[in-house]
């Protein structure tokens, strides 16, 4: 079953606006992690956040996660054409299994 | 460095045959896992290794799917026989610990038909 879950399915936006991309849990986790998917190819690891830190910020990308309400938002600044893909979040348990959602595809419009 | 690689990049065949995947992880990386997309159920975890040894095997789907690593530099994941439904794409990751960033191969895309 699903752990993580994107809001929304789909977004599409014009060049230079920000996204934001919602995950939601249903356990405690130790960490979650935000990964990339460019049509066709392979994951590509964006940022981590630990359960004890509350934001982070890397590049344009700013993280945050709220334990108490099992979510976390990922914010694109300044999108770009090149931002164009799609958005997963994977949080991982006491096993240290991830999980994946079943992402969030954005579309960066020219 | 190279990355994760995987082989084949697509492989078509035909039910009933037997397929094998190949994945070289990122040197020195401990933790190997491999994972299947499809639209229907997204990414899901199929089994993980840690030191070659299999941890977690929970996901794999039954037991035509079996997954070996007999060194720290190679994995196979093998399904004898294949159906139509293990058509999807079927990615490699390898992190230097279980808890560490997972790094993702290209993925092997398969289609039996």
């Amino acid at each position: 079953s699903q752990q993580g879950e994107e809001d929304p399915q789909a977004l599409s936006i014009q060049e230079g606006e920000n996204a934001t991309m919602n995950c939601s849990y249903k356990t405690s986790i130790n960490n979650l992690q935000w990964y990339r998917q460019n049509s066709g190819r392979g994951l590509v690891h964006l940022i981590l956040i630990r359960s004890n830190e509350r934001e982070k910020h890397s590049g344009r990308l700013r993280v945050t996660l709220d334990t108490s309400k099992k979510s976390s938002s990922l914010l694109i600044t300044a999108s770009r054409a090149a931002d164009t893909a799609s958005y997963f979040c994977a949080t991982d348990g006491s096993n240290y299994k991830l999980t994946f959602g079943k992402g969030t595809l954005l579309t960066v419009n020219p | 460095d190279a990355g994760v690689i995987q082989s084949p990049r697509h492989e078509v065949t035909e039910m009933g045959q037997e397929v094998t995947l190949r994945c070289k992880p990122i040197s020195g990386h401990n933790s190997l896992f491999w994972y299947r997309q499809t639209m229907m159920r997204g990414l899901e975890l199929l089994i993980y290794f840690n030191n070659n040894v299999p941890i977690d095997d929970s996901g794999m789907p039954e037991d035509r799917f079996s997954a070996k690593m007999p060194n720290a530099s190679f994995s196979t994941l093998k399904i004898q026989p294949s159906e139509p439904r293990d058509s999807a794409v079927y990615f490699c990751a390898s992190s230097q610990g279980t808890e560490d960033t997972q790094y993702f191969g290209p993925g092997t895309r398969l289609t039996v038909l």
